[in-house]
Parts: structure tokens; sequence; C-alpha cells
């Protein structure tokens, strides 16, 4: 079975500095997808970013990176210069290529944007 | 806002109690997707829905059931409520369970005393 494991319950970190999530996954499939998801105080999941597993090069949205090492299965999620806004969980997912199209989340991590 | 509404917002009931949670998926989404959110069992997937048919199902219990209607929402069904059913249910949509990308309700706050 697919499982997701978030090792950092919580991560705090000062405005305007760069904070990394960690995230490691465990599957047998070689083709599948990667998710980082943002869960704020309204509750709304909100995709971060999405990375394939048959891309090599790593995911990047503004200020938010990741750095895929599938070997290892590993997916951290860097965010750059931090905001207040970014303030949220974080969720890390994973999701099989074909079949069923369920997602598997981590148990998140909460992150602190000290101002 | 994802485009996909989600009623009701909250819900107190009682332990026993049968109630019901109403989704309506992005306009054209043909694929539903239930998960529930508690603080043990984080965010576990339940069932998905494609144009009317079971596609898939997880950890969903017996005594919760789900359906898809002709006019794509969908309904979870929870009944014989416990203490431990008290969670954040969450629906999400795509347009095809190919699309990478679901888009998420602001889900259903459930509280059963």
């Amino acid at each position: 079975a697919q499982t997701v494991t978030q090792s950092q319950p919580e991560m705090s970190v000062q405005e305007a500095e760069t904070v990394t999530l960690s995230c490691t996954y465990d599957t047998s499939e070689s083709d599948y997808y990667l998710f980082w998801y943002k869960q704020p105080p309204s509750r709304q999941m909100i995709l971060v970013i999405r990375q394939e597993a048959y891309k090599q090069q790593n995911a990047t949205e503004n200020r938010f990176s990741v750095n895929f090492q599938k070997a290892a299965k590993s997916f951290s999620l860097k965010i750059s210069d931090s905001q207040l806004g970014d303030a949220a969980m974080y969720f890390c997912a994973y999701r099989i290529f074909q079949g069923a199209q369920k997602l598997v989340f981590g148990q998140g991590t909460r992150l602190t944007i000290n101002p | 806002d994802s485009g996909v509404t989600q009623t009701p917002k909250h819900l107190i009931t009682a332990t026993g109690q049968r109630v019901t949670l109403r989704c309506s998926p992005r306009s054209g989404d043909l694929s539903v997707y239930w998960y529930q959110q508690s603080l043990d069992q984080g965010l576990q997937f339940l069932i998905q829905y494609y144009n009317g048919e079971e596609r898939a199902k997880g950890n969903i219990l017996e005594r919760f059931s789900a359906q898809q209607f002709p006019d794509l929402h969908s309904e979870l069904n929870l009944s014989s409520l416990e203490l431990g059913d008290s969670a954040l249910y969450f629906c999400a949509s795509n347009p095809d369970p190919r699309n990478t990308e679901a888009f998420f309700g602001q889900g259903t706050r459930l509280t059963v005393v």
C-alpha cells in the first residue's frame, strides 16, 4: 500500500526567509503524481504544486519549488521569501498514474510565519 | 473559490442520528471524491463517483453511503453516528479522473455530540 510520511508536525520561519518541508513516500509504482496542498484556517484545500514522477525536472511555481528525489522517494517543498499568507497546514499527497485516482495524504506540517 | 460547493458548512447532531452532506461539483466535472479529515486519522479517501457510477472505494464505513445523481451533485449519507465520526468532510471534483488536479470544496464540519 502507498503511504506518505511528513516527519515535521510543525515548522516556523521568519518572514522573508526560506523554509523546506519534508515528505517521503512509499510505493512500488513507477508512474505517479506527487502534490503539495495548502490548508489555511479557512479549511480550503489549495493545490500548491504538482510533480509528475516521470519528469526529472523539479516543478516550480513562483516562490514554491520542490526537490524530487525518485530513488530516495523524497519530495520536499521549498518556500522562498516566506510571507504571512503562507501560514497554513501543508499536506504532501500521492496519486498513482492510472487506476484509482484517490489521493493519499501525509499527516501534514503546520507552518507558522513569524513577522 | 474552487467552484465546488458543499452544504451545510457546519452540522451538529447527536449520536445515533443520520445526516446527509451535499456536494455540487464544478460545472462540467463528472468525477466526485469524498474525503474525511479527522484529528487521529488525517485525510482519508472515502469514495469516488464518475458520471453517476461508483468508481473507487476507500476506507468508508458500512454505516456510510454515497451516491451521485444525474445532475452530477453527490450526497454522502452518514448513519448511526458515533462520536468518532466527528470530522471535516471534503468533496472534490475534476472533469475526468485522468485529470491530475482535483478541486476541493470548503468542507462540512460535522460534530457528533
